[in-house]
């Protein structure tokens, strides 16, 4: 059971490159979601969906595009690379109900435009 | 709009120690989550705990502990002995109910060295 699946680990992109960002899950969660995380700024919401077909923007969505295809999948796209885009990045599921679980996240992926 | 501060950026303190990591929110909701979680030096976040509005009851787990008052909108996390292994990021975190459930807004996060 993986649970959430961030690929690639590492990447460096050059400025104006395209990537995806990979995110599976086995967990049969109807919710995923992207962050990122810079030093000194927590997490912060870039989108989410709320099952498959299903998207929407977070607090900064600007540079990014997202599809939800599947449940299991939610890739996270980047058109264009820019410096400012240098994070990691954190996929997360979790689930609808009653349930008494907290999110549960990827092993993040560090991405470094130059 | 949500918002959580974690008001201690960094915190050392000496193996065996007890310490406690502030946490504060601002939501206008009436039903909302709280969370803390840990992020290590190996980097993966790591579900700590997850508390609901409705319930005030402080949470005790081992060595942690939760201290949850909404009436000074805080939800303090307090480590009883401290230990190495404990040296981490922490991280606060409040969601709403429902259909924002999705959305977690993170605190800045507070950096726990123990030093032994």
């Amino acid at each position: 059971n993986a649970g959430v699946t961030q690929t690639p680990k590492f990447q460096v992109l050059k400025t104006g490159q395209s990537m995806t960002l990979q995110c599976a899950q086995d967990m049969n969660h109807e919710y995923m979601s992207w962050y990122r995380q810079d030093p000194g700024m927590g997490l912060r919401l870039i989108h989410y969906s709320v099952g498959a077909g299903i998207t929407d923007q977070g607090e900064v969505p600007n540079g990014y595009n997202v599809s939800r295809s599947t449940t299991e999948d939610f890739p996270l796209r980047l058109l264009s690379a820019a410096p400012s885009q240098t994070s990691v990045y954190f996929c997360a599921t979790h689930g609808s109900g009653g349930t008494n679980y907290g999110y549960t996240f990827g092993s993040g992926t560090r991405l470094t435009v130059v | 709009a949500q918002k959580v501060t974690q008001a201690q950026t960094e915190i050392s303190v000496v193996e065996k120690e007890d310490v406690t990591l502030d946490c504060v929110y601002e939501t206008r909701d009436t039903t909302y989550y709280l969370f803390w979680y840990k992020q290590p030096p190996s980097g993966e976040l790591v579900f700590l705990i997850r508390r609901n509005s409705f319930d005030e009851q402080n949470e005790i787990s081992g060595r942690y502990s939760w201290n949850f008052q909404k009436s000074t909108s805080s939800f303090n996390f307090t480590i009883t002995a401290s230990q190495v292994v404990d040296s981490a990021v922490y991280f606060c975190a409040l969601s709403e109910a429902g259909q924002g459930a999705q959305k977690l807004v993170f605190g800045q996060g507070t950096r726990l060295t123990i030093n032994p």
